[in-house]
């Protein structure tokens, strides 16, 4: 069954430097979405993207945020200078293209922890 | 802006019923999903209801009322692996998802 895949699954950085993270949707999917969970809270939306460009980001979703679709496989979510708020789970997510395809497949998570 | 209610927190004894509700308050409306998530793990898609009403997935089951702005998922027979932390999410025009709080259910034998 294919699934969304995330690398690395924990990453360690120190406050101020440059993370990013990897993921690599389901093929077929056009839908591509970055959540976060801080430990023991609710999951939050943080962006979503559709046709190569942002279709709708959050509050969080700061000028410290940025996403991109590098190649036709891998969707990449940039923090360019992490602060120790920012630790959290990560999660990307993809779903197909339609009307009625709400069901979102997240990808296993990595794990920031900004020291 | 969103805003869901869910209960923190639920207990239930293998093989019975448990219903866990959520409240909503949103500014786009296109639906209302359930996903799992288990210790550690990552969501997973549960059920979605654009209309009111009941939809049924094996044991488990998702109702929706636009109008009272109100939703529930029951799970039915009761296994002690659904152990885990239930969320509802609204789905806004751009099929993004927003999240309740979450409830913790634990299946005790």
């Amino acid at each position: 069954e294919p699934e969304v895949t995330q690398t690395p699954s924990h990453q360690v950085t120190q406050m101020g430097q440059e993370v990013i993270l990897r993921c690599v949707p389901i093929s077929n999917h056009l839908y591509f979405y970055w959540y976060r969970q801080i430990l023991g809270q609710k999951v939050e939306f943080l962006v979503s993207f559709y046709n190569n460009e942002i279709s709708e980001k959050s509050e969080i979703f700061d000028d410290q945020f940025s996403v991109e679709r590098p190649d036709g496989s891998n969707f990449t979510l940039k923090i360019r200078s992490t602060k120790l708020e920012d630790s959290a789970m990560y999660f990307c997510a993809s779903s197909e293209t339609g009307a009625f395809s709400y069901e979102q497949y997240f990808g296993p998570g990595t794990r920031l922890t900004v020291t | 802006g969103q805003s869901l209610e869910q209960p923190s927190e639920v207990t239930a004894v293998e093989g019975a019923i448990v219903q866990i509700n959520c409240t909503y308050q949103t500014s786009g409306f296109y639906g209302l999903s359930w996903y799992q998530q288990h210790d550690g793990g990552a969501p997973t898609f549960l059920s979605y209801n654009a209309l009111d009403g009941l939809e049924e997935t094996g044991r488990f089951s998702s109702f929706l009322s636009r109008s009272d702005s109100y939703g529930y998922l029951l799970l039915q027979e009761l296994q002690m692996k659904d152990s885990a932390s239930y969320f509802c999410a609204v789905i806004t025009g751009a099929n993004n998802l927003f999240f309740g709080t979450g409830t913790r259910l634990t299946v005790i034998p």
